[in-house]
């Protein structure tokens, strides 16, 4: 069964950085693409960053580029996302999805997605 | 980057009943590998999105048949057959044929 976990989100002041972590398990991690979702309180589901299986893609919503970055450890079937000069907008409930395929171009669906973990900016 | 609209935004239906969720891309999803690159998700409350439907018409593991998607380029519609209780949440039409990947804003359906 599909597991993936994500945790390291909590409460963090405007330009303060924080690192989301997402653990696998129960599917070859290096075989497939993942993904980073958010959703903000009472709004709808907004691509983040994804990863292909070797980390030779990677992608990133404008909102986000140049201040997230995105990763994985294979080794540790682990996902990652730091996330730097995190802005108000920012906060909101993360989700960590598996994709179909190996890679982020024509990537095909997010099969499995996480519990989510919320990332709370505030002063 | 590509747009997805869905319409309408809330449905509200009787069990037993049909429903149908309309979603419209702003490019064609049709790429030169044959493949349609469109997607459905549902959102039961307080939970996770789950995949209903992958590459317009496919249904997911599990994902029981009265769920059907059809469609192509850029016009496509979910339909439920015969909804039922289970069936409450918010429906997302996801595109990820170029990045950055899209979903449509969503639509809430609930139960009379």
């Amino acid at each position: 069964e599909v597991q993936l976990v994500e945790s390291g989100g909590g409460l963090v002041q405007p330009g303060r950085s924080l690192r989301l972590s997402c653990a696998a398990s129960g599917f070859t991690f290096d075989d497939y693409a993942m993904h980073w979702v958010r959703q903000a309180p009472g709004k709808g589901l907004e691509w983040v960053s994804g990863i292909s299986w070797n980390s030779g893609s990677i992608g990133y919503a404008d909102s986000v580029k140049g201040r997230f970055t995105i990763s994985r450890d294979n080794a540790k079937n682990s996902l990652y996302l730091q996330m730097n000069s995190l802005r108000a907008e920012d906060m909101a409930l993360y989700y960590c999805a598996k994709a179909e395929g190996y890679d982020i171009l024509t990537g095909g669906a997010l099969q499995h997605w996480g519990q989510g973990t919320l990332v709370t900016v505030s002063s | 980057d590509i747009v997805m609209t869905q319409t309408p935004l809330s449905l509200s239906v009787t069990p037993g009943q049909p429903a149908s969720i309309s979603c419209k891309s702003s490019q064609s999803l049709l790429h030169s590998d044959g493949k349609t690159y469109l997607y459905w998700y549902l959102q039961k409350p307080g939970q996770s999105p789950q995949l209903l439907i992958y590459e317009v018409s496919n249904r997911f593991s599990g994902v029981p048949d009265r769920f059907s998607g059809s469609g192509s380029g850029t016009d496509f519609t979910l339909k439920i057959s015969r909804v039922e209780a289970e069936d409450v949440g918010v429906y997302y039409c996801m595109q990820s044929i170029q990045l950055p990947y899209s979903f449509g804003q969503g639509t809430k359906l609930e139960i009379k």
